[in-house]
């Protein structure tokens, strides 16, 4: 079946360090999202990349780096420069306005 | 003022119960969506409305470009329907990117 996984499920990270969340799909949609979601706040988009090799910030991007070498894949950089990363993290993908496909989520919590 | 939002926060029903979940926007926008997250987080995208009504199963999901709203329904609710519903648009110009309500969070008691 098709469709989008991300991993770890829970990461934790130690104050310094940076950690990197995995998305893939197979479902070879073009574009690729990075949502943040906060207790009470709707989902926020970190990084968006309509195609491989090209990316754009969202409303959220500091503290945050992708990349898209793959049209499969769309990692997340959590990086020491983002002061409050304790939140869920969503990957998603789409094929242009067609809703969009969301992951399971990563909880990054810190240590 | 967020440019989606979205009432009542939070929802509580016995089953059975006819429920409705209303969202309003302030932006032109090419579509709407509802989405719903269950207690696990995963989400699962329910409909994409651009004009009129649409309907899944116990689920009706209506917009009105006019008055810059949309609403979902729910008929004979069920415990399993607990969940946070979502709405969210495309606007500004962009295919891609979306913005999101708050979610407003439905309790569905037997």
């Amino acid at each position: 079946d098709g469709g989008i996984t991300q991993s770890p499920k829970y990461l934790f990270r130690k104050e310094g360090q940076n950690v990197t969340l995995s998305c893939e799909q197979n479902l070879n949609h073009d574009a690729m999202y990075w949502y943040r979601q906060d207790p009470g706040q709707g989902l926020r988009l970190i990084y968006y990349s309509q195609i491989v090799n090209d990316f754009q910030k969202g409303d959220i991007a500091e503290g945050y780096s992708v990349s898209r070498e793959k049209k499969e894949s769309f990692p997340l950089t959590v990086t020491s420069a983002q002061k409050n990363p304790t939140a869920f993290y969503l990957c998603a993908s789409s094929i242009r306005v067609q809703p969009q496909h969301f992951g399971d989520g990563t909880r990054l919590s810190i240590l | 003022k967020n440019e989606v939002e979205q009432s009542p926060q939070n929802l509580t029903a016995q089953e059975g119960e006819f429920i409705t979940i209303n969202c309003s926007y302030s932006v032109g926008i090419s579509a709407l969506h509802w989405l719903q997250q269950h207690p696990g987080g995963g989400i699962v995208s329910l409909f994409m409305l651009s004009s009129g009504k649409k309907k899944h199963g116990r689920l009706i999901a209506t917009i009105n470009i006019q008055e810059k709203h949309s609403s979902l329904h729910i008929t004979a609710s069920h415990p399993r329907d607990s969940a946070v519903y979502i709405c969210a648009v495309n606007s500004g110009g962009s295919n891609y990117k979306l913005t999101f309500g708050k979610g407003t969070l439905l309790t569905v008691n037997p």
